[in-house]
């Protein structure tokens, strides 16, 4: 079965230091998605990005980038220069290619940002 | 950019009551959602929802639980005889396709309290 893991319970950092949050995945399929996703104090889920296994090419969108390594699993999410409204909890989550039917997403239990000012 | 709609945004029920949360997914989507994130957790998948049937299930979505596309527009969790565990915020979801490829597109959320 799949299983997405972020370690990191809370973070906590200065504005404007980087930051990188950490996702590992487990999955039996050769075919799947990764996602992330920011879940601000309001409570709603607001889509980062999606991959999908077959493109390991990193991703960068403003202060945003993205390192998919499948060697070691890993989905990782890197915030430059950050701010305090990246302040969110995030979560990675993953979506296997069964083949079959409308499979859901599996959320990791989330990491919880603060920047402080 | 096209929304799922989910109503009411916050609703207080009593224990023991049923209670039904709807979503209007995005009208050319042919998958359907629910998730349910209790306070301070992950978001973890309910169902999902295709031509008229279940598709897939997790173990928490149980007898006391039910989904329904009861006209062209609607997607309805039925949560019958609310417990105090039931409280969360429940999300529904729709994609236009059956994996992760086709990405999904969250409503809002409905807060649910049972008291």
């Amino acid at each position: 079965a799949q299983k997405v893991t972020q370690a990191q319970t809370e973070i906590s950092v200065v504005e404007k230091e980087d930051v990188t949050l950490d996702c590992v995945y487990e999955t039996r399929d050769t075919t799947y998605y990764l996602f992330w996703y920011k879940q601000p104090p309001s409570g709603e889920l607001v889509f980062l990005i999606r991959r999908n296994s077959f493109d390991e090419q990193n991703e960068i969108s403003g202060r945003y980038s993205w390192n998919f390594q499948k060697s070691t699993s890993s989905f990782n999410f890197t915030i430059t220069a950050s701010q305090v409204v990246d302040s969110a909890v995030y979560f990675c989550a993953l979506s296997e290619d069964s083949g079959g039917g409308a499979d859901g997403l599996t959320f990791g239990k989330g990491t919880h940002l603060i920047i402080q000012p | 950019e096209p929304e799922v709609t989910q109503t009411p945004s916050h609703q207080v029920t009593q224990m023991g009551q049923e209670v039904i949360l709807r979503c209007v997914p995005i009208s050319n989507h042919l998958y359907f959602y629910w998730y349910r994130q209790i306070l301070g957790q992950k978001v973890e998948f309910l169902v999902s929802f295709y031509n008229n049937e279940i598709s897939e299930k997790s173990e928490i979505f149980d007898d006391q639980f039910s989904v329904e596309r009861p006209d062209g527009s609607n997607f309805t969790l039925k949560i019958r005889s609310t417990k105090l565990e039931d409280s969360a915020m429940y999300f529904c979801a729709s994609s236009e396709g059956p994996q992760g490829g086709y990405g999904y597109t969250f409503g809002s959320g409905t807060r649910l309290t049972v008291v």
